[in-house]
């Protein structure tokens, strides 16, 4: 089963509203969780690194005000797109690391964003 | 800096025929590599990966990878392609270094047809 869920799966809302999306271990706790963007037909972009109990590490390029994160237990990190713009409407998805480097990521399923 | 390529953007497969999606990697020590699959509107799942032993690994769905050190290479195969193998494939390498990111390579995608 699953062992990273992510809420909601799909948002769509106007534009200037601020959207949170939640990500969640389960049945783990997750001291690092990292969220992604992906636009259509590409990769993976890496926004953030959340860190339980400190700020999040952000990539370059990625504005960290419009961008919050927040790590506030070891199974809940959070990702609030601020006074969202029909640019920010993308594909975002969370992973979080269960048992050693040795081990592949897990990941969330998804939120769908589209911002009128 | 590690990185991984896929040099195709997409792999067309008649179904029964073996597949091979392409991968090749940079890092400055060992690598961790993985591979993972996409469907739509989902997150990634997770195929296989290399970490240390045998050059050859498999994984799930019937998946394989053939680490090649000499070649910088971990080629993602299957013998016998299914229409359902269809999808986003992503090859992946851990940056080990202070986050231990996923740095994923762009992704190739799979069609298998009928």
């Amino acid at each position: 089963g699953a062992v990273v869920s992510q809420h909601p799966s799909w948002v769509i809302c106007k534009s200037g509203t601020s959207v949170k999306i939640e990500c969640r271990s389960l049945d783990f706790q997750a001291t690092t969780m990292f969220w992604y963007r992906q636009f259509p037909k590409q990769s993976l972009m890496l926004m953030a690194t959340s860190n339980e109990g400190s700020k999040a590490t952000y990539e370059q390029g990625v504005e960290k005000d419009k961008f919050l994160i927040n790590h506030a237990s070891l199974t809940l990190s959070t990702l609030t797109v601020t006074s969202a713009h029909p640019e920010d409407s993308s594909f975002y998805i969370c992973s979080a690391n269960r048992d050693g480097k040795e081990q592949p990521q897990h990941f969330g399923d998804g939120t769908r964003l589209s911002i009128l | 800096a590690q990185s991984v390529a896929q040099p195709e953007d997409q792999v067309n497969v008649a179904e029964g025929n073996p597949l091979t999606v392409k991968c090749t990697y940079s890092v400055s020590g060992n690598p961790y590599l993985f591979w993972y699959v996409q469907y739509p509107n989902r997150g990634l799942q997770f195929l296989l990966k290399y970490i240390t032993g045998d050059n050859l690994v498999k994984g799930s769905y019937g998946f394989e990878a053939e680490f090649n050190k000499s070649q910088t290479s971990f080629h993602l195969k299957k013998p016998s392609a299914l229409v359902s193998d269809s999808a986003l494939y992503f090859c992946a390498v851990r940056d080990m270094g202070r986050d231990d990111k996923i740095i994923f390579g762009k992704g190739t995608r799979l069609h298998i047809l009928p």
